[in-house]
């Protein structure tokens, strides 16, 4: 079975500065897709960045950014210049690519903190 | 673009009760999924619906049911409620496409007594 795994409960960074959420995972299948979103005080899970495993480009969106290591089954989200808007749990989730199993698998999730 | 939608937000119901949990679907997705998620958890799958009929689900026991209407819509329905099911229901729909995230509601918070 896939598991995600979010080692950091917790991250702070000062607003404007750079931050590096971390991701790992287990799976033994080729094909499958990656994704980190955004969960606000107001619940609603919101998709930041996606990942196709079989493209070994880096996912970028804007100030969001991915480094994608398949081998070490490692996915790290960069947020640049962060933004007071940015404070939210973060979330890391794993699809896989065969089309019987359509589930997310989530990690924990990071508490993102910016300090102004 | 409508976004997913979810009623009621806020639900008490006590032990042993039923409860029914509804979203509308995204204008044009044709796949809604179900997740539930404890505080401080990432969600769990319970299922999904694709074309009214149920073709993928998690580790949740039958007292946990669904439906999709025609028109997207979908109800959750879980019957004898226990404590354990204290937690945020959220509601994502789709295209039935792999690659593709998924568009969530904002979720029902249920609290059993």
């Amino acid at each position: 079975a896939q598991t995600v795994t979010q080692s950091q409960p917790e991250m702070s960074v000062q607003e404007a500065e750079t931050v590096t959420l971390s991701c790992t995972y287990d799976t033994s299948e080729s094909d499958y897709y990656l994704f980190w979103y955004k969960q606000p005080p107001s619940r609603q899970m919101i998709l930041v960045i996606r990942q196709e495993a079989y493209k070994q480009q880096n996912a970028t969106e804007n100030r969001f950014s991915v480094n994608f290591q398949k081998a070490a089954k490692s996915f790290s989200l960069k947020i640049s210049d962060s933004q007071l808007g940015d404070a939210a749990m973060y979330f890391c989730a794993y699809r896989s690519g065969r089309d019987s199993n359509y589930q997310l698998i989530w990690g924990a999730g990071t508490k993102l903190i910016i300090k102004p | 673009e409508t976004g997913v939608t979810q009623s009621p937000t806020h639900l008490i119901k006590t032990r042993g009760q039923q409860v029914t949990l509804r979203c509308s679907s995204q204008s044009g997705h044709n796949t809604v999924s179900w997740y539930q998620q404890a505080l401080g958890q990432g969600p769990q799958f319970i299922f999904q619906y694709y074309r009214e009929e149920e073709n993928g689900r998690g580790n949740f026991p039958p007292r946990f049911s669904g439906l999709q209407f025609p028109n997207y819509s979908s109800e959750l329905n879980v019957n004898a409620l226990e404590l354990d099911d204290s937690a945020l229901h959220l509601c994502a729909s789709s295209l039935l496409d792999r690659a593709r995230g998924y568009t969530f509601g904002s979720g029902t918070r249920l609290t059993v007594v």
